[in-house]
């Protein structure tokens, strides 16, 4: 199975500021099947991006993803108070499906 | 807006086999793949596997000998059966539409394996 590692684990930021997040993967993603999910506590995943690039219905476009093969980066331009949350990505190219471990965004 | 909604026990002994349903309203069941993912307390996302609406099925090779999806499209539901249940596999259980990127969540229903 394809594993993902993000980096890093947890990232100290204010508001305002831009977040990058890196999802690596173990081998090639088909198609560039990776997805970006934001969780905050008690809640369900909510999807971001998909297709590694293509921002999901609703999601505002300070969030963006890009990268190819086996290094893929979730970008937020600049962060909002309600964007410090856990982020997760996902490939869906290779069955099974795997997430990454997440990475912590929390406010500095 | 397409709504999901878990339900089952909290609560499952050791050994026992745990049963999750999955409800879909707002829309039809017909023609999309359903996905069931769990969340270990403090931990990272898990997939454990999908259904199409035709009750074709693909699980994840970790769980695959315990697992079993089954969908009822008369009822809009999906299901799940884990069996030889253990302390590990306290978690939040999830279940979602789609088979690849996953847009519609239902919110989640904690088990917890004790006796």
């Amino acid at each position: 199975e394809i594993v993902l590692t993000q980096s890093p684990g947890t990232l100290s930021l204010s508001p305002g500021e831009r977040a990058t997040l890196s999802c690596r993967a173990s081998q090639s993603v088909t198609s560039n099947y990776l997805a970006w999910y934001q969780q905050k506590p008690g809640q369900a995943p909510r999807l971001l991006i998909y297709g590694a690039s293509r921002g999901a219905t609703g999601i505002p476009d300070r969030f963006s993803g890009s990268g190819s093969g086996t290094d893929f980066t979730l970008t937020i331009s600049r962060l909002e108070p309600e964007d410090f949350a856990v982020y997760y990505c996902q490939q869906y190219g290779n069955s099974p499906n795997t997430f990454g471990q997440g990475t912590r965004l929390e406010i500095k | 807006q397409v709504q999901l909604q878990e339900s089952g026990p909290g609560l499952v002994k050791p050994s026992e086999t745990l049963s999750l349903t999955c409800t879909v309203s707002g829309g039809s069941i017909n023609n999309y793949y359903w996905s069931w993912i769990r969340q270990p307390p403090g931990r990272g996302l898990e997939w454990i596997g999908q259904i199409f609406y035709t009750g074709s099925t693909n699980y994840n090779p970790s769980l695959k000998s315990r697992v079993a999806i089954s969908v009822d499209t008369s009822k809009n539901q999906f299901s799940l059966n884990l069996n030889s249940m253990t302390a590990a596999d306290t978690a939040v259980y999830y279940c979602a539409r789609g088979n690849g990127w996953l847009y519609y969540w239902g919110q989640g229903i904690l088990v917890t394996v004790s006796s």
